[in-house]
């Protein structure tokens, strides 16, 4: 069945550090892959998606590349803000219908 | 901007008790759907619904029922809450129909407390 695995948390870096958070995904067909964040006491928000192989997301200074080959969408990040801290979501959203299926969540801490 | 609503951001209840979380969004959205989030396990769909009076069962139902009267709101009900139904509950909707690759907007959450 679909399926998505993401990095463990919490992560934690110092300002400015680089940022990645491993995703990779089981699917069947050609899923949209998604990343979602969740600030403290808020809901979801969508932070960037792509749509088919080698599509390139970004929004924010994030990026993330839909690989087909290795079946991964991690997210990247090359200078990380206090700001940035927050729970961060990898998703899979497959044909046929509307639904997402979420990885476990990444807890990003960024210290001063 | 799409705006999602949820009745309340933190609820006490006993167990058995009756509960409603109500979820109201405003941009005519067809899809909306119901998830519990609990540490290390992500999100998890509860219910999901495509259109009014129509409803779909997600992953995890059992203890759960929704209603979905009109466009707009969709209700998650706890028949008799039990302690292990203590979670953060979110609500979001989505534009329309069966589509991949449809983003979805999420309300605040209702963090719920069952004793």
């Amino acid at each position: 069945g679909n399926s998505v695995t993401q990095m463990e948390g919490p992560v934690t870096l110092s300002e400015e550090a680089f940022l990645t958070i491993n995703c990779t995904y089981t699917a069947t067909g050609y899923p949209s892959l998604f990343w979602y964040v969740q600030y403290p006491g808020e809901g979801l928000q969508l932070l960037l998606k792509a749509t088919k192989a080698d599509d390139k997301g970004s929004n924010k200074g994030f990026e993330a590349t839909y690989r087909k080959e290795t079946t991964s969408f991690h997210l990247e990040k090359g200078s990380v803000q206090v700001s940035d801290s927050a729970v961060y979501f990898c998703a899979l959203g497959y044909s046929s219908a509307s639904k997402i299926i979420f990885g476990s969540g990444t807890r990003l801490s960024i210290r001063p | 901007d799409v705006k999602v609503t949820q009745s309340s951001r933190y609820l006490v209840k006993r167990t058995g008790e009756k509960v409603f979380l109500e979820c109201v969004q405003d941009m005519d959205h067809e899809n909306m759907f119901w998830y519990r989030q609990d540490p290390g396990l992500g999100l998890r769909l509860i219910y999901f619904s495509y259109d009014v009076k129509m409803k779909e069962k997600g992953d995890i139902p059992e203890g759960y029922s929704v209603s979905r009267e009109k466009k707009e709101r969709f209700s998650l009900i706890l028949e008799s809450a039990s302690t292990n139904q203590t979670s953060m509950y979110l609500c979001a909707s989505s534009l329309e129909g069966r589509i991949a690759g449809e983003t979805q907007y999420f309300g605040p959450g209702t963090r719920l407390l069952v004793l």
